[in-house]
């Protein structure tokens, strides 16, 4: 299984503001997910992201308000931009588990409050 | 469109006892996989169980066993022997089988929240 570590692991951000979350995979993969999970609720993919190419996302979720850069094989970022107490959520990028066929690993998560 | 249920927002179990978290899901696909994962409160989502749909046979890992019902669209999860650090969120989560590669998008319940009683 691959090791995810995500930084930061929390933040407090005040509204209007944007906030980069970083994803680094410790193995080579193809795709990078990233994920919402409001308090309380389940998982929701955001989008996802290969290595040299657009992200593509799911349907809620634009590009403008969700940025994502791939810049190479183990790494990724997600941008929440001009947030709103709406965006207060944990943030999960994960990866596909190569030669395990449909199966994703997750990092630790970003706990995001927008006061 | 595909869908993942699961109708028990918190269940308890005494230490050393049995427990049977419930899922059904709807897909009009034929091949896809099923997952079990685990979020406890330090919020690390971890891979408990998968189950292949062309297999007709329940995986099992150690204590973590499920209940595979392809006809009825359902996939139990038992845990035996429960642990206090099983205590956690169970979410059963689905993804259709492409050939040649993953499509990534995992389908989530809303999630099971376990308490274990010492």
């Amino acid at each position: 299984s691959a090791v995810i570590s995500q930084k930061p692991s929390r933040d407090i951000c005040q509204r209007g503001t944007s906030l980069t979350i970083q994803c680094q995979v410790d193995s080579q993969v193809t795709m990078m997910f990233w994920y919402r999970q409001q308090p309380g609720q389940s998982l929701t993919l955001i989008a996802t992201a290969n290595q040299g190419s657009e992200a593509t996302y799911e349907s809620g979720f634009v590009i403008d308000k969700f940025p994502i850069s791939r810049p190479n094989l183990t790494f990724s970022t997600l941008t929440v931009s001009n947030m709103s107490p709406e965006d207060s959520s944990i943030y999960l990028c994960s990866v596909d588990g190569g030669a395990s066929i449909n199966e994703q690993f997750f990092g630790p998560g970003t706990r995001l409050t927008v006061l | 469109a595909q869908t993942v249920t699961q109708s028990q927002p918190e269940m308890s179990v005494q230490e050393a006892e049995t427990v049977t978290l419930s899922c059904t899901y709807d897909t009009s696909e034929s091949d896809y996989y099923l997952f079990w994962y685990k979020q406890p409160p330090s919020r690390q989502m971890i891979l408990v169980i998968r189950q292949e749909a062309y297999k007709q046979q329940n995986a099992t890992e150690n204590r973590f066993s499920v209940n595979f019902q392809k006809a009825a669209k359902s996939f139990s999860l038992k845990i035996s022997d429960s642990q206090l650090g099983d205590a956690a969120m169970y979410f059963c989560a689905y993804v259709p089988q492409y050939y040649g590669g993953s499509q990534g998008n995992l389908i989530f319940g809303k999630g099971t929240k376990l308490s274990v009683k010492p």
